[in-house]
């Protein structure tokens, strides 16, 4: 099947812990994004990339840490820097780079501190 | 600063009746838009798109509506069954912005 990974499901965050949340695509799309989702609010962009080894920052970068080094994959790290990181993490990909297209998102990622 | 938002933060109609969920942006050079679907504790999931070209798009049961004029645009969605029951969100892009701006969101509830 063709689609947008994340992993894990759930993820408890210590404080002054850094945290990986995974994000893998086989759609071969081009640009890969990072969405955080606070409840009951619309989705604020924390990191995008338009190709491989590139990427920008987003709205709410602070905290936040990412690489593309390979075009399937968009690993997200919430550093420590990141004082308020309880919330719905989504990654999202689209074909084209920078056309204006379709984003297709993942399941998310649910992140709270313990 | 620029932004998308909605007009009715929930909207509660009963199965077999019509929806209309309407969205307001402010950027003028806003030319693409999209309607996600949300379901709790799921990714928004991709209803239907239209460009600043068209003023009408239609879909199976849905239909979104443009109106340039006024930055305005609406989701119709035809016969609202239980399983509509979602929040529906417009994101929008324009000129040389790559980004989507998302609205905050609007819960439909559909009622048996």
């Amino acid at each position: 099947d063709g689609g947008i990974t994340q992993s894990p499901k759930y993820l408890f965050r210590k404080e002054g812990q850094n945290v990986t949340l995974s994000c893998e695509q086989n759609l071969n799309h081009d640009a890969m994004y990072w969405y955080r989702q606070d409840p009951g609010q619309g989705l604020r962009l924390i990191y995008y990339s338009q190709i491989v080894n590139d990427f920008q920052k987003g709205d709410i970068a602070e905290g936040y840490s990412v690489s593309r080094e390979k075009k399937e994959s968009f690993p997200l790290t919430v550093t420590s820097a990141q004082k308020n990181p309880t919330a719905f993490y989504l990654c999202a990909s689209k074909t084209g780079g920078t056309a204006k297209n379709i984003q297709y998102f993942g399941a998310g990622t649910r992140l709270s501190v313990l | 600063g620029e932004s998308v938002g909605l007009h009715l933060p929930t909207l509660s109609v009963q199965e077999g009746d019509n929806s209309i969920i309407n969205c307001a942006y402010s950027n003028s050079a806003s030319d693409y838009f999209i309607w996600y679907k949300q379901e709790s504790g799921k990714g928004p999931q991709f209803i239907i798109d239209i460009r600043s070209n068209m003023d009408k798009r239609q879909g199976q049961r849905v239909t979104v509506l443009l109106n340039k004029t006024v930055k305005h645009l609406s989701l119709q969605i035809a016969a609202t069954q239980p399983g509509d029951s979602a929040v529906y969100f417009c994101a929008e892009i324009g000129g040389s912005n790559y980004k989507l701006t998302f609205g905050k969101g609007t819960l439909l509830t559909v009622n048996p």
